[in-house]
């Protein structure tokens, strides 16, 4: 079945620097979502990319599928102490609906 | 709109007890999943409902959890008997239809600890 590896696990920034989380697959992805969860709390959803190269913007978070549909990543652009919480992606099956998350990366930021 | 219900909140109990959680979805979302997150992990897929059909249970391991959806709309995930390993956070999360392509809305959990 789908697989996917984030990397890397964990990171703190200090605030106001910037945040990469990348997602990598072994197979072609139909689509794949994005989610965020705060400490203690449930994932809550983010984005969804279909389109290979596909590029999308919420505000400081920029989210890209690779070319080959195998990759994808989420950046955030001078991070607030908001921004706190871990990030899954989660590829999509096309068929049942079914996600599954990946490890997710642990983002601390310092104020 | 209101969102997904879950309850209870906690629960602790003892290992070879039996427990169960409830979930009420977001209303008119066809396709209710339950996941299981151990601490540090991300959710796993349990088991997925379409209406009171199951999509996929794969993963749930069926000598000790069952789930049901009968109506259609309410759904429990009950474990018997509960071993060390199954404390957990125990996360609904519904969508208008199935198909990969409809973003998941989750509950708060529920937070099971095994003593």
């Amino acid at each position: 079945g789908q697989q996917v590896m984030q990397i890397p696990q964990y990171q703190h920034v200090q605030e106001g620097e910037d945040f990469t989380t990348y997602c990598n697959s072994s197979t072609t992805l139909s689509n794949i979502q994005w989610y965020k969860q705060r400490p203690g709390g449930h994932p809550v959803f983010l984005i969804q990319l279909v389109k290979s190269g596909e590029v999308k913007k919420q505000k400081r978070l920029t989210f890209q599928f690779g070319e080959a549909k195998k990759n994808s990543s989420l950046h955030i652009t001078a991070t607030q102490t908001t921004d706190v919480g871990t990030y899954f992606c989660a590829p999509g099956s096309s068929n049942t609906g079914k996600l599954i998350f990946g490890q997710g990366t642990t983002l601390q930021v310092k104020p | 709109e209101a969102g997904v219900a879950q309850s209870p909140r906690y629960k602790i109990i003892e290992k070879r007890q039996s427990v169960a959680f409830w979930c009420n979805p977001i209303s008119g979302h066809a396709t209710l999943y339950w996941y299981q997150q151990i601490l540090g992990q991300g959710p796993k897929l349990l088991i997925q409902f379409q209406n009171n059909g199951v999509v996929d249970d794969s993963q749930l391991p069926k000598d000790r959890f069952s789930a049901e959806r009968l109506k259609g709309v309410d759904s429990t995930l009950k474990i018997q008997p509960a071993k060390l390993e199954d404390s957990a956070v125990y996360l609904c999360a519904s969508s208008l239809v199935g198909g990969g392509w409809q973003p998941q809305h989750f509950g708060d959990g529920t937070r099971l600890s095994i003593l």
